[in-house]
C-alpha cells in the first residue's frame, strides 16, 4: 500500500488559508488521493479527492503535484469549526475498497 | 437526519463479557464498513460488507470479534469475551455503489473494558 507522510500538527489563525501537505512518493498511477477530515467525538468526515488534476469544492481545494508524488489541502479560509484532525489518504490498488488511515495532522485554528 | 446511526453511544463491561454493538447505514447504501480507533491513532479497518456479503477481513479482527449483516441492511459487530485491549471507538461507515470510497460514518461507539 502506498504510504502517506503528513505532520503531527499545524496551526492557523482563523480567516487565513490552512495549507496542509501530504506526501506519498510511492503512490501508482491508479491511486487517487483522500482527504477526510475528524473533529472531536465525531466519526471522520470526506472532504475531497482527485487523481491527478486539481480539484476544488464548497468544502477545500486540492492541489495535486505534477509528479503526484505530493499534495496539498487548502482550506481557504479556516474557521475555528476546521479545528480537527486532517488524513491523507491513498487508495490501495485492487479490488478493494477500503480506506487506510494514518494518523493525520491535527490542525488547531485559533481565533 | 439520515446519517448513521450507531448504538449504543458508550459501552462499559467487564472483562470477559460479550458485547454488541449495531450499526444503521444510510439506507441506499449498498457498501458497510467497520474500523476501530483508539487514543491519538487513525481509525483501523477491520472488515467490509457488500450488501449482506462479508467481502474482507482484517487481520486485526480475531476470532473473538463476529459481524453481520443478515439481510443488507443494518449490521452488529460482537465481541466475545472482551479484553482490556479492545477498549477502544468503534466506527461504523456506509457508502454507494456509485461512490464506494465517499464513505459516511457515524459518530462511534465507545468501548470501554475495565
Amino acid at each position: 500500500d502506498a504510504k502517506t507522510t503528513q505532520p503531527t500538527s499545524m496551526d492557523c489563525a482563523e480567516g487565513r488559508a490552512a495549507n496542509l501537505p501530504c506526501n506519498h512518493s510511492t503512490i501508482s498511477g491508479n491511486e487517487y488521493v483522500y482527504w477526510y477530515r475528524q473533529i472531536h467525538s465525531q466519526g471522520p468526515q470526506y472532504i475531497i479527492h482527485g487523481l491527478k488534476n486539481n480539484e476544488t469544492n464548497e468544502m477545500a481545494s486540492l492541489i495535486i503535484t505534477e509528479d503526484r508524488k505530493s499534495s496539498t489541502l487548502i482550506l481557504p479560509h479556516a474557521t475555528l469549526r476546521d479545528t480537527a484532525v486532517y488524513y491523507c489518504i491513498v487508495r490501495p490498488p485492487g479490488n478493494t475498497d477500503k480506506l487506510i488511515f494514518g494518523t493525520g495532522t491535527r490542525l488547531q485554528v485559533f481565533p | 437526519d439520515t446519517g448513521v446511526s450507531q448504538n449504543p453511544r458508550h459501552k462499559i463491561t467487564k472483562r470477559g463479557q460479550n458485547v454488541t454493538f449495531r450499526c444503521d447505514p444510510i439506507s441506499e447504501h449498498n457498501r458497510l464498513y467497520w474500523y476501530r480507533q483508539t487514543l491519538g491513532q487513525g481509525p483501523e479497518f477491520l472488515t467490509y460488507f457488500q450488501n449482506e456479503a462479508q467481502l474482507e477481513k482484517s487481520r486485526l479482527l480475531s476470532d473473538r470479534f463476529s459481524a453481520e449483516r443478515p439481510k443488507g441492511s443494518f449490521s452488529t459487530l460482537e465481541i466475545q469475551r472482551t479484553e482490556q485491549g479492545d477498549s477502544a471507538m468503534y466506527l461504523c461507515a456506509s457508502s454507494p455503489w456509485t461512490e464506494p470510497h465517499d464513505l459516511h460514518f457515524g459518530n462511534g461507539t465507545r468501548l470501554t473494558v475495565t
